[in-house]
């Protein structure tokens, strides 16, 4: 099964704050890596697919990058609504593996 | 608009069965690959199950397989997860998502399986 670690785990920002999240597999995934967004009490929400796209109604300021096993979801300029937990999955090869989350807070 | 829309969560006693449901609507679910992802109370999530369009290939993970049999009535616009031998570390929230490019587009609300004596 295809490995995924997120870093950091958790981090504090504020609003306005450029924040990176990396996603790591351990063998190469070409380019099949999605994020998602997800709040307390929520279901997931797709935000990135095939490491770049953006979902249809996600923000601009909401972008990712990367190939085969390191990748990264930048959020230019976080804003209030963007504190959340945001998970990497792999869609290269099933089990379709998730990250562990990294955790967005306020600063 | 599209729905996902999941049901047949509830108690049971480990070695137990439960078959969840869902419910699509606002979309033509023989188009669209479906999936069961779950989440442990506090946990992360763990992508469970595909089926493909027209339910003749699955897939799942190792924790599930032989236990667990995804299906799906294009008919009815209902996929399934039928769960047998449950055990405690089944215990989580249930989704219901549809397959979109190689990703997960939409996702249901959830239906909550409690494994326990």
């Amino acid at each position: 099964d295809i490995q995924m670690t997120q870093s950091p785990s958790s981090l504090s920002a504020s609003v306005g704050d450029r924040v990176t999240i990396t996603c790591r597999a351990s063998q190469s995934i070409s380019s099949y890596l999605n994020w998602y967004q997800q709040k307390p009490g929520k279901a997931p929400n797709l935000l990135i697919y095939i490491t770049s796209t953006l979902q249809s109604g996600v923000p601009s300021r909401f972008s990712g990058s990367g190939s085969g096993t390191d990748f990264t979801l930048t959020i230019s300029s976080l804003q209030p609504e963007d504190f959340a937990t945001y998970y990497c999955q792999q869609t290269h090869s099933t089990p379709f593996t998730f990250g562990p989350g990294t955790k967005v807070e306020i600063k | 608009e599209v729905q996902l829309v999941e049901s047949g969560g509830g108690l049971v006693q480990p070695g137990g069965s439960l078959r969840l449901s869902c419910a699509a609507s606002g979309f033509t679910l023989s188009d669209h690959y479906m999936h069961w992802v779950r989440q442990a109370p506090g946990k992360g999530l763990v992508w469970v199950s595909r089926i493909n369009s027209d339910g003749s290939s699955a897939n799942y993970v190792d924790s599930v397989r032989g236990r667990f049999t995804i299906s799906r009535d294009n008919a009815k616009n209902t996929l399934y997860l039928q769960m047998n031998s449950l055990r405690a570390e089944d215990t989580a929230l249930y989704y219901c998502t549809r397959g979109y490019r190689a990703s997960h587009d939409y996702w249901g609300q959830g239906t909550l399986v409690t494994v326990s004596s």
